[in-house]
């Protein structure tokens, strides 16, 4: 399977501060990736896709302004949590998405908003 | 709305026992059906996908599809204390954009 990194893993940070995640695919070339989001006890929820040199696509309910999805090279997707607050506490994946249409995850990233 | 749904557990079965997890699906037109472990606190893993109706084994375990009944499951067989963790049914909706619709999972546990 592919491996996908992601940076930080943790991250605690104030109520209105901005907060960027790095995901990095480690071996295959990713035109396509996709962020979730797990609530405690919750499945995944997507929260948009991210194509490498446009514009991400947002899932209904996601705020695209807060939620600032960046795909600049094949191998890298940042996702940035703008203004964040508690409520944005989570546990943030991405996942790269292959060819033979299977997502690999990344390890995750927890974030808390204090 | 599509929906993917699974029984929350937790499923307890002794070692060695076999483990059955189901979940069913909402949307026909979904042809791409994948199972996930999840550790707690950790990321998703892939365990098995399948896309053809029947059963498809990948060592202890087997994935089971009907397309009819719109039901995948999932059997481990020889279960061990390692494969306690949330199991998450994911259903790829179709039409070339690989998005996925998970479950909520069901949290199995093996006990010695």
């Amino acid at each position: 399977g592919a491996v996908v990194s992601q940076h930080p893993s943790w991250v605690i940070c104030k109520s209105g501060t901005s907060v960027k995640i790095e995901c990095r695919s480690l071996d295959f070339q990713a035109t396509t990736m996709f962020w979730y989001r797990q609530f405690p006890k919750q499945s995944l929820m997507l929260m948009a896709t991210s194509n490498e040199g446009s514009k991400a696509t947002y899932e209904q309910g996601v705020e695209k302004d807060k939620f600032l999805i960046n795909h600049a090279s094949l191998t890298l997707s940042t996702l940035t949590v703008t203004s964040a607050h508690p409520e944005d506490s989570s546990f943030y994946i991405c996942s790269e998405d292959l060819a033979e249409e299977t997502q690999y995850f990344g390890p995750g990233t927890r974030l808390l908003v204090l | 709305q599509k929906e993917v749904e699974q029984n929350s557990g937790p499923l307890s079965v002794p070692e060695g026992a076999i483990a059955s997890l189901n979940c069913t699906y909402s949307d026909r037109v979904s042809q791409s059906f994948f199972w996930y472990r999840q550790y707690s606190g950790k990321s998703p893993e892939l365990i098995m996908s399948i896309y053809s109706n029947g059963d498809k084994e990948d060592g202890r375990f087997t994935a089971q599809l009907n397309k009819a009944s719109q039901y995948v499951s999932l059997l481990i067989r020889d279960s061990q204390p390692s494969d306690s963790a949330t199991y998450l049914c994911a259903v790829n909706e179709g039409g070339g954009g690989n998005k996925l619709t998970f479950g909520t999972g069901t949290q199995l546990k093996v006990e010695l």
